[in-house]
């Protein structure tokens, strides 16, 4: 099983709401990686999960909050969103984290903030 | 620090004609380099990826990248296209050693014309 999967695959939220986003893996991969791409755009990295703890955080807005209940389970927490905000959000998976790593991409979620 | 240009945004090709996607990378050593393919509304996936065991490297669906070290380039190759190649490509250095921390060139959109 080579498959990452996003729940839901699309989300309409207002700016007063709070809604998450799931990402999940079974392939016993330890990093798992959030990534936001606007529209002819490429992906930007925003969090980076390694071993369960939070490696990176590219000085990303507190109103995203990323969370990992474990090694197979990836949230991304929103609440007070933008308009601006309205992306594609990729969850990756890898197997350890290091540079030589390939990473393993979801569907992705689109959410649009109204 | 790495960083890649990918120095076309679009191609356009007929279908049954080579493909030839530009990359060229800034590196003050050998990088590491991935092309990631993105298909409209989907997630990416791996297309094929260079660590420096083969300058020739072999990907899904009839790619392959040449690693040139006298050019700085990673052209990605195809000699005969499909309807099903029409996507989003990306060439992407690693950064980094103690994560997967990567960070997309800008994409190169390829057209398959009938």
């Amino acid at each position: 099983d080579t498959e990452v999967t996003q729940t839901p695959k699309h989300l309409v939220m207002g700016m007063t709401n709070k809604k998450s986003l799931k990402c999940e893996q079974h392939m016993g991969h330890r990093a798992m990686y959030w990534y936001k791409q606007k529209a002819k755009k490429p992906p930007e990295l925003m969090f980076v999960y390694s071993y369960e703890k939070l490696s990176i955080n590219e000085s990303v807005p507190s109103r995203f909050s990323p969370e990992c209940p474990n090694s197979s389970l990836l949230n991304l927490h929103l609440h007070a969103l933008q308009p601006e905000d309205s992306a594609l959000y990729l969850c990756a998976s890898s197997q350890v984290g290091t540079s030589a790593d390939t990473q393993y991409f979801g569907p992705g979620t689109r959410l649009t903030v109204l | 620090a790495q960083s890649v240009t990918q120095l076309d945004s679009h191609v356009s090709v007929s279908e049954g004609t080579p493909v030839l996607l530009r990359c060229n990378y800034s590196s003050s050593y050998s990088p590491s380099l991935f092309w990631y393919v993105q298909h409209p509304n989907k997630g990416l996936q791996l297309l094929l990826k260079y660590t420096s065991a083969a300058t020739l490297v072999k990907g899904i669906n009839g790619f392959e990248a040449e690693f040139k070290k006298s050019e700085t380039s990673f052209h990605l190759t195809k000699p005969s296209a499909h309807m099903s190649d029409a996507a989003e490509y990306f060439c992407v250095p690693l950064v980094g050693s103690s994560a997967s921390k990567i960070i997309f060139g800008s994409g190169t959109r390829l057209s398959i014309r009938p």
